[in-house]
């Protein structure tokens, strides 16, 4: 298994707190991802990295920041949690290689906001 | 705009008969295809690719057949069993593109 830990596992907070989700690898991959999953909508990108301090926003991107100081560390940020911001929260890793695409997911964070 | 589409929601099938999961895709730059499988609480998982130079990947089990004139992909589980029930995510990908796009899932019940 790809060695890709989540904190918290679960969190349920309140509209208008900020929440930080956070990301742990230790596969050493250039590339790091953060996907919600809802039911009837799949896997959707919010923001992913590129490198240390290189990041850009995915198809979801609005309330959510990420940063990245730290090959191994990706962080998401909620500013001000809405109730539309329920829902399971995935990383993944890629190492991107010619011809091969895979990425590798962590164990999820379940996020309730109330 | 839904640019990969799995169009079942749901599929039941025997244990030990062939599982056949669709997935149907709209944009042409796609060039590379994965088949991921996830349980309850836990992350997805790769299970199989394959690049749109090859029309067939097999891997054991598991079959991923394209059909790059119709845009459309199938995972083929033979024979399918209880540990094979789970959601199926298709995700597709343009050459040298680092995002995925993925469908919205089939919840693959194997009845035994």
């Amino acid at each position: 298994d790809a060695g890709i830990t989540q904190s918290p596992r679960h969190k349920v907070t309140e509209t208008g707190t900020p929440v930080t989700l956070r990301c742990h690898q230790t596969e050493n991959h250039r590339y790091m991802y953060w996907y919600r999953q809802d039911p009837g909508h799949g896997l959707r990108l919010i923001h992913y990295s590129y490198g240390v301090k290189d990041t850009d926003k995915g198809e979801v991107s609005d309330g959510y920041s990420v940063s990245r100081s730290k090959t191994e560390d990706f962080l998401l940020t909620l500013e001000s949690a809405t109730s539309s911001q329920t829902s399971v929260y995935f990383c993944a890793i890629s190492a991107l290689g010619v011809s091969s695409y895979e990425q590798y997911f962590g164990p999820g964070t379940r996020l309730t906001v109330t | 705009d839904q640019q990969v589409k799995q169009n079942s929601p749901s599929l039941s099938v025997q244990e030990g008969r062939i599982s056949i999961l669709n997935c149907d895709y709209t944009n042409s730059m796609f060039d590379y295809f994965l088949w991921y499988k996830k349980y309850p609480a836990e992350g997805p998982t790769f299970l199989i690719s394959i690049s749109s130079i090859k029309d067939k990947n097999e891997d054991g089990r598991f079959t991923v057949f394209l059909n790059k004139s119709a845009k459309h992909l199938s995972l083929h589980i033979v024979p399918s069993q209880p540990g094979d029930s789970a959601v199926y995510f298709c995700a597709a990908v343009p050459e040298g593109n680092e995002k995925l796009t993925f469908g919205t899932g089939t919840r693959l019940t194997i009845i035994p």
